[in-house]
């Protein structure tokens, strides 16, 4: 059972375009949801992340829409740069949970 | 910003013997966690540790897996004996405390089963 989930699973910008890159789930007690971005060979780095209370997070180039009724939110990257081009995954947890369920990842690439 | 290290990156082992994986925290962290991950998929959680006790651990944490830090050590994951569908990438990650906190995470551990 695939609690959380992404799409598209790749996506193609040009520089200075914005990526949107979706994010669904299924628990009704997460409550809070990192993005994470993860370069070839590295661990997944925290980008953003944002708590079911607020329906907007914006830090820099980076934000996310919340919409809690519908359980969907979205990372928005503003002004695509070639060095956004990267894995990221949505993830989710419950504020009494410790684990993070990860959702397979978008693929972004930016082209200049 | 704070750093788990993991060692090795890579390694390489006949099926049917041991591994073990190290993985060293962020120094203040009291949280602990492994994750699996396979070429192309997703993350996977396997198991969490607090206070010298497994809190969690999912379908994928076999029997043949266990963890330990034995007295503020390396946090380590060990698999015996290993299996050809153990190849992955291993990510060990850290945290203050639970829930809505930032969740550091290694740069990962390849291994590759044989």
């Amino acid at each position: 059972q695939q609690q959380v989930r992404q799409s598209p699973q790749s996506l193609t910008v040009w520089e200075g375009e914005t990526a949107i890159l979706n994010c669904s789930y299924e628990n009704s007690a997460f409550d809070y949801f990192p993005w994470y971005q993860q370069f070839p060979g590295e661990g997944p780095a925290l980008l953003i992340s944002i708590l079911s209370v607020s329906d907007k997070k914006e830090d820099g180039r980076f934000t996310i829409f919340f919409n809690k009724r519908e359980k969907k939110l979205s990372l928005h990257i503003a002004d695509s740069q070639p060095g956004d081009s990267a894995t990221y995954f949505c993830a989710a947890n419950g504020s009494s949970g410790n684990k993070l369920i990860f959702g397979i990842g978008t693929l972004l690439s930016v082209k200049p | 910003g704070p750093k788990v290290l993991q060692i090795p990156s890579h390694q390489i082992i006949d099926m049917g013997q041991m591994v073990t994986l190290n993985c060293d925290p962020v120094s203040n962290h009291l949280y602990f966690y492994w994750y699996k991950q396979i070429l192309g998929q997703q993350m996977e959680f396997l198991v969490n540790f607090y206070n010298g006790k497994v809190m969690e651990k999912s379908k994928l944490f076999k029997d043949q897996f266990s963890v330990e830090r034995p007295d503020g050590s390396y946090f380590t994951l060990k698999i015996q004996p290993t299996a050809l569908e153990d190849s992955a990438v291993y990510f060990c990650a850290s945290s203050l405390s639970q829930g809505g906190t930032e969740v550091f995470f290694g740069k990962g551990t390849r291994l590759t089963v044989v």
